[in-house]
């Protein structure tokens, strides 16, 4: 079965600094990995993908992913945290096949401070 | 384009009640599927649709029933609402697997279950 794990439930970075979320996955086969993030109040937004290829994805907002397949892992980062970053970040897994379902991991709240 | 489009975006029900919760996207998306978000669980897929007038259950169907009669609505009937169904619902949209899409959500409905 599909799955990922997000270890943090929460991440604390000053403004500026560099940040990242992590994410693990398990999956039968090549994963197809997502990342999206949920501002308050709001539905999730797509911010970047994994398919195939290069293992450095550039997402939205100036986020980038690095996909690791034999560490089998999906971390979002970014070179220098802003305080509009603030939100709830989700990684997700999508079958292979068949319907377009993802498994998503329970979420990791990024704080960015002043 | 709207894109996906939820409502109400609130509701209170007490336990017993039945209620429709409404979901359309005008971006033409073969698949839709709905959603819970529920506090470190992250989302949980509920029902799905491939089209119009095909569905399938996800992860936790029970207690909840969906119908697909045109490709722009995909409404989620809650048939006798607990305590349990207490939550917030996500409906998302997309193109056909081999697209390899993302997923676009819409802005939620946060419902309570007294």
């Amino acid at each position: 079965a599909q799955s990922v794990a997000q270890p943090e439930d929460q991440v604390n970075v000053a403004e500026g600094n560099p940040l990242t979320v992590k994410c693990t996955y398990s999956v039968s086969g090549n994963p197809y990995l997502f990342w999206y993030v949920q501002y308050p109040n709001r539905g999730l937004q797509f911010l970047l993908k994994y398919i195939t290829g290069d293992n450095l994805v550039k997402g939205s907002y100036g986020f980038e992913a690095e996909f690791n397949k034999s560490q089998t892992s999906f971390h979002l980062k970014k070179p220098s945290a802003l305080v509009s970053d603030s939100a709830l970040y989700f990684c997700a897994v999508r079958d292979r096949v068949g319907f377009n379902k993802f498994y998503f991991g329970s979420g990791t709240k990024l704080n960015v401070k002043p | 384009n709207a894109g996906v489009t939820q409502t109400p975006k609130f509701q209170v029900l007490k336990t017993g009640q039945s209620m429709t919760l409404q979901c359309a996207q005008d971006m033409n998306h073969e698949y839709m599927s709905w959603y819970r978000q529920d506090p470190g669980m992250g989302l949980r897929l509920i029902h799905y649709s491939v089209g119009a007038g095909i569905t399938d259950q996800g992860e936790v169907p029970n207690g909840y029933n969906v119908s697909r009669s045109t490709t722009e609505d995909f409404p989620l009937r809650l048939l006798s609402a607990a305590p349990s169904q207490t939550s917030v619902y996500f409906c998302a949209s997309s193109y056909a697997s081999g697209r390899l899409n993302e997923q676009f959500f819409g802005p939620g409905t946060r419902l309570t279950v007294l």
